[in-house]
């Protein structure tokens, strides 16, 4: 079966020190991977994709993903977070139906 | 900013109500696209559209109706607002597809939140 896996449903990291969400997922063939964030009261804004290539991949907002083919996993990382960096953060990946699969969410709080 | 409107964005209403929730780009994107978000949960796809007079639904059933006559314009009518119902609503809408080669990334609007009582 076609997944998405975002086991933490929230994660705290003191501003400065570095973060990670984790994602993994389950689809056959090559995956398709993305990330969103979701900033209170706002729209979901996407923030990078893995397609194929380099299996680590920059976005926007100093945000970086780090694809693992053995591990089927799509950890999102940033080396050193800032408190405007709270937000709930979402891992998609490409069905075979050519639409999305989501996971439930991360929401990610920063401590000054 | 993404130019992708929704409204309204929040509303408050009553059982048996027939609602239409609004969205609208001007990006000129052929396909659009309605997601079902309830807190903690995976956002579900519940129709989509890839062009003009073209509308499909998505893998998540759905009691709402959607239409496509004009590019920058995908309204979701429900017909009978049931408590169900209550849940956010997210549009958007993207250049290229997922399909055939295509990595489109997705512009959201922010939302409309429904409430039937």
């Amino acid at each position: 079966a076609q997944s998405v896996a975002q086991p933490e449903d929230q994660v705290n990291v003191a501003e400065g020190n570095p973060l990670t969400v984790k994602c993994t997922y389950s689809v056959s063939g090559n995956p398709y991977l993305f990330w969103y964030v979701q900033y209170p009261n706002r729209g979901l804004q996407f923030l990078l994709k893995y397609i194929t290539g380099d299996n680590l991949v920059k976005g926007s907002y100093g945000f970086e993903a780090e694809f693992n083919k053995s591990q089927t996993s799509f950890h999102l990382k940033k080396p050193s977070a800032l408190v405007s960096d709270s937000a709930l953060y979402f891992c998609a990946v490409r069905a075979s139906n050519y639409q999305l699969i989501w996971g439930a969410g991360t929401k990610l709080i920063i401590k000054p | 900013e993404a130019d992708i409107y929704q409204t309204p964005r929040y509303l408050v209403i009553g059982t048996g109500k027939k609602i239409t929730l609004e969205c609208s780009q001007t990006m000129g994107h052929d396909k659009m696209y309605w997601y079902q978000q309830d807190p903690g949960m995976e956002l579900h796809l519940i129709h989509y559209s890839y062009g003009v007079n073209s509308t499909e639904k998505g893998d998540l059933s759905s009691e709402s109706t959607v239409s496509r006559i004009r590019t920058e314009h995908f309204p979701l009518t429900l017909e009978s607002a049931r408590p169900s119902h209550t849940s956010q609503y997210l549009c958007a809408s993207s250049e290229y597809g997922l399909g055939l080669g295509g990595t489109g990334e997705l512009f959201f609007g922010e939302g409309s939140r429904l409430t039937v009582l």
